[in-house]
């Protein structure tokens, strides 16, 4: 069983229609929620971290949200330069791993 | 500029044939790790390290071996690559014990034959 499952897998938005990208966890004792954008043939980029339910942090068009079993990146009117993957990883218990989502390949036309 | 610099970015090589990739970060960061890449499987870690002389196993080491005799280096060495080792691979380091903001290097197109 995944410990961390991202939905959908892919998602095809038009220009300014905004949606949100799901991220569900089943490990305990969370440390930490990242979320990441990976653009074709390149390293993640660092978007937030979340440390505890109910926290919220917010960056141009994107804002990522955690609840106790999941967390949300909502892309707010979205522009094609947005299209990219967007991972989800996840640090729990007393070790220091990083545990990642497979991914939503987001694709925003004009 | 701060930077995680990978190399090689590409490497084609035969079973069997013991390499290293090499890692390289300019920040000062106590958290280094590695990653590989697959179609379907997405990001796994392979092993982190804390800090110098501290490393440990992430969800795929079997395989791998690395070190960590400087903070800035942090090598990925595969004593006897195999096919099912055919991937990308990602060196990233991080800031604050690995909670902060983690910077990827261009990451490492492996194909063992």
């Amino acid at each position: 069983e995944d410990q961390v499952t991202q939905s959908p897998e892919a998602l095809r938005l038009q220009e300014g229609e905004s949606s949100s990208l799901n991220c569900s966890y089943t490990v305990s004792g969370l440390r930490g929620l990242f979320w990441y954008r990976q653009d074709p043939g390149k390293g993640p980029e660092f978007l937030f971290t979340l440390y505890s339910a109910g926290e919220e942090k917010e960056k141009e068009r994107l804002k990522a949200t955690l609840t106790k079993k999941e967390s949300f990146l909502h892309i707010t009117a979205p522009k094609p330069e947005d299209s990219a993957t967007y991972l989800c990883a996840v640090r729990w218990g007393s070790n220091y791993k990083l545990t990642f989502g497979k991914g939503t390949l987001l694709t925003v036309n004009p | 500029e701060a930077q995680v610099t990978q190399n090689p970015r590409y490497l084609i090589t035969v079973t069997g044939k013991k390499l290293t990739v090499t890692c390289s970060q300019n920040m000062n960061h106590e958290y280094m790790s590695w990653y590989r890449q697959d179609p379907g499987l997405g990001l796994r870690q392979i092993y982190y390290s804390m800090n110098v002389e501290v490393t440990d196993k992430g969800d795929v080491p079997e395989g791998y071996k690395v070190s960590r005799k400087e903070k800035r280096n942090f090598p990925l060495i595969l004593e006897s690559p195999s096919p099912n080792q055919t991937s990308l691979y990602f060196c990233a380091s991080t800031m604050d014990r690995g909670f902060g903001e983690a910077f990827f290097g261009q990451g490492t197109r492996l194909t063992v034959v």
